[in-house]
């Protein structure tokens, strides 16, 4: 229940193309929801969260879509460059300050931006 | 925000030996943590480094091969003791701030021949 399943596994897309990593998970206390950007040699950088009280957020070109009754999440990249190849993480946490709780990482999806 | 440094970047390590990796936060956080990340995969916590009293480790990891410290609000340490080659692997140091936003270090890259 603890799990947060993260697809797909790797993704190719054009420049300029919007690729899209689904996630999804159980655990119904899951209330914050953010998503990592890593690229190779660096640690996770936190790129967008949501909690489940929007359905959508945006911040540049990236956007989260929230669907709170399917218990699933995605992200979207608008416009996408080769900048952008990486491997994104989606996760989830209950309890965003004090009742602090582990935070649960899907599995990564590797993009690759082919110019 | 917070920006965390870890040393050494990576190391090359015979095993039988151990190696402590330094974490240093450049702002006071609630809570520091510390992941393991096999090339490619996902992340695996390790421990949650409690101010001044023992860590709280996951199912898996024991003190007596992951000894942890935090003497203080911005500093940690993880000691990789008795290395195998199954110990070679990316470990990162993460931090939560009061805004409940989690950091990570840029890891160290651990090679146990």
């Amino acid at each position: 229940q603890q799990q947060v399943k993260q697809s797909p596994q790797s993704l190719i897309v054009q420049k300029g193309g919007i690729p899209i990593i689904n996630c999804a998970y159980e655990n119904t206390a899951f209330d914050y929801f953010p998503w990592y950007q890593q690229f190779p040699g660096k640690g996770p950088a936190l790129l967008i969260a949501i909690r489940p009280d929007v359905s959508e957020k945006k911040e540049g070109r990236f956007t989260i879509s929230f669907n709170k009754s399917a218990k699933q999440f995605s992200l979207h990249i608008m416009d996408s460059q080769p900048g952008d190849s990486a491997t994104y993480f989606c996760a989830a946490k209950a309890g965003i300050i004090g009742g602090y709780q582990k935070v649960t990482f899907g599995t990564g999806t590797k993009l690759q931006v082919i110019p | 925000s917070a920006v965390i440094s870890q040393k050494p970047s990576r190391d090359i390590c015979q095993r039988g030996t151990s190696l402590t990796i330094q974490c240093q936060v450049d702002s006071q956080v609630t809570m520091m943590f510390w992941y393991r990340q096999q090339p490619g995969q996902s992340l695996t916590l390790i421990a949650t480094a409690n101010q001044g009293s023992e860590a709280t480790y996951e199912s898996g990891f024991v003190i007596d091969k992951f000894p942890i410290s935090r003497p203080n609000l911005t500093f940690s340490t993880l000691t990789v003791s008795n290395m195998s080659p199954e110990d070679s692997s990316i470990y990162l140091c993460s931090a939560l701030t009061s805004g409940g936003t989690q950091y990570f270090g840029p890891g160290t890259r651990l090679l146990v021949l």
